[in-house]
């Protein structure tokens, strides 16, 4: 069945530095891609989304990159900040399921002072 | 404007009983989804319902249910409590199918 992963599911970088979380999906009918942001004791966030016919879109301080050919979706966080030390989840609509939404396992970004 | 709200948040139940949790969506979303999250499992869709209806249903048994009422308001129930319903419960509305999703808070349920 369709499928969405992490690569990571830790990554730790040094405040200042940029961060890049990568997720991939396995179905080409994916249409909307977007990326949440969940901090502890709290419920996802929306960060920013991106949908097929583009393959880059900016936010402040977010770009998400999609990749159709080789099904893959990136988050680059310039200037990480410890607040933004969170649990990074990539959720992808697919369309032949009903327009449901499938979520990767979840990537755990710590930013180190 | 005020966000996806929940409640209870926090809920302690023992095997056996059931539970009914609410979800008041963003105003002007008529679309509420519901999840499951654990840390085994991460985040799996329950259901989503639009304008009264299931429109989608995930891979869960019966014992989850769920309906809308009129104002886009929504309620999920577990029946016959098991240990591994122990679970944080978020739900998400959005505006229609294919929108952006927003979050609540999730209700926190225990299980003993």
């Amino acid at each position: 069945g369709e499928s969405v992963g992490l690569h990571l599911p830790t990554l730790s970088v040094q405040e200042g530095d940029n961060s890049i979380i990568n997720c991939a999906y396995s179905n080409s009918a994916s249409d909307y891609f977007i990326w949440y942001k969940q901090e502890s004791g709290k419920g996802p966030q929306f960060i920013i989304d991106i949908r097929s016919n583009m393959d880059k879109r900016q936010g402040q301080r977010v770009t998400v990159l999609l990749n159709k050919t080789v099904k893959h979706l990136s988050l680059q966080i310039a200037a990480t900040q410890p607040g933004d030390s969170a649990v990074y989840f990539c959720a992808v609509i697919f369309y032949n399921q009903g327009g449901k939404l499938i979520f990767g396992q979840g990537t755990e970004l710590s930013v180190k002072p | 404007k005020a966000g996806v709200t929940q409640t209870p948040r926090y809920l302690i139940k023992t095997r056996g009983q059931q539970v009914t949790l609410s979800c008041s969506p963003i105003s002007g979303h008529r679309s509420v989804s519901w999840y499951q999250q654990t840390p085994g499992q991460g985040l799996q869709f329950l259901f989503e319902y639009f304008s009264e209806t299931q429109r989608n249903k995930g891979n869960f048994p019966g014992r989850f249910s769920g309906r809308q009422f009129s104002n886009s308001r929504s309620e999920m129930n577990v029946s016959t409590l098991e240990l591994g319903d122990s679970a944080l419960y978020l739900c998400a509305s959005s505006r229609g199918q294919t929108e952006t999703q927003y979050f609540g808070p999730g209700t926190r349920l225990l299980v003993l």
